[in-house]
């Protein structure tokens, strides 16, 4: 059982916003802005699309935003596009003693 | 350009110890805030962080896993080693390295490496 709860699978249309949530609690999304998504097709390394909670790294597309509140970080993805469909992890640190803790995965289908 | 490629055994026997290398280029891990760490990937199920080793050697394990890994790095091959002792089939995973710059993020990931614990 992963440490940060996520949705098992979000869908939308080409076009729609979609919004995936990660839950954890005071220890980790709660007591640190250092919260980051990552974005896996099948068969690749995971890539980082948002750190920081909202940080984008340079050649993420400005479709992708992140939020936080509580103990709750949030991935939206605005204007699907089909190349969006993949695997989609969150991932907090978790103090010095856990360090760092990844969500249970969420599976993005484009309708 | 960063790049970082695994390299190991694919298939290793319970009660076997695993030795995994991270080979990377691209950056210096004697830079200031620089790390790079390991996270694995069961068939089909998610992430899981491992380790991480720092510019200055400090280290951390993952609390689950810490009795059996051992981080270390050679800064002049520009490598970082991965043991895992006491290996068993449930620890079958793709087991990707990555760089960490100066924050709590992995930003350039190996292409992972698949190791099989079978007897």
């Amino acid at each position: 059982q992963s440490a940060l709860t996520q949705p098992a699978s979000v869908s939308g249309s080409p076009g729609q916003s979609i919004t995936i949530s990660c839950t954890g609690t005071s220890s980790d999304v709660g007591s640190y802005n250092l919260v980051s998504w990552y974005q896996q097709h099948p068969g690749k390394a995971p890539k980082l699309m948002i750190y920081e909670v909202s940080k984008r790294p340079s050649g993420v597309s400005n479709r992708f935003s992140g939020s936080k509140s509580g103990n709750t970080a949030s991935l939206t993805i605005s204007g699907l596009q089909a190349e969006d469909e993949a695997d989609y992890y969150c991932c907090s640190y978790a103090g010095s003693s856990t360090f760092l803790v990844f969500g249970g995965g969420t599976k993005l289908t484009v309708l | 350009q960063i790049t970082l490629k695994e390299s190991g055994p694919t298939l290793v026997k319970p009660t076997q110890t695993l030795t995994l290398t991270c080979t990377f280029s691209g950056f210096s891990l004697s830079t200031s805030g620089v790390g790079v760490g390991w996270i694995r990937q069961p068939p089909g199920k998610a992430l899981e962080w491992l380790a991480l080793i720092y510019w200055d050697d400090d280290k951390r394990y993952s609390p689950s896993l810490k009795s059996r890994l051992t981080i270390t790095k050679d800064t002049s091959k520009n490598q970082v080693v991965l043991t895992m002792t006491n290996m068993d089939p449930v620890d079958t995973a793709t087991y990707y390295c990555a760089h960490r710059p100066g924050s709590v993020v992995y930003d350039y990931w190996g292409q992972g490496t698949l190791v099989t614990v079978s007897s």
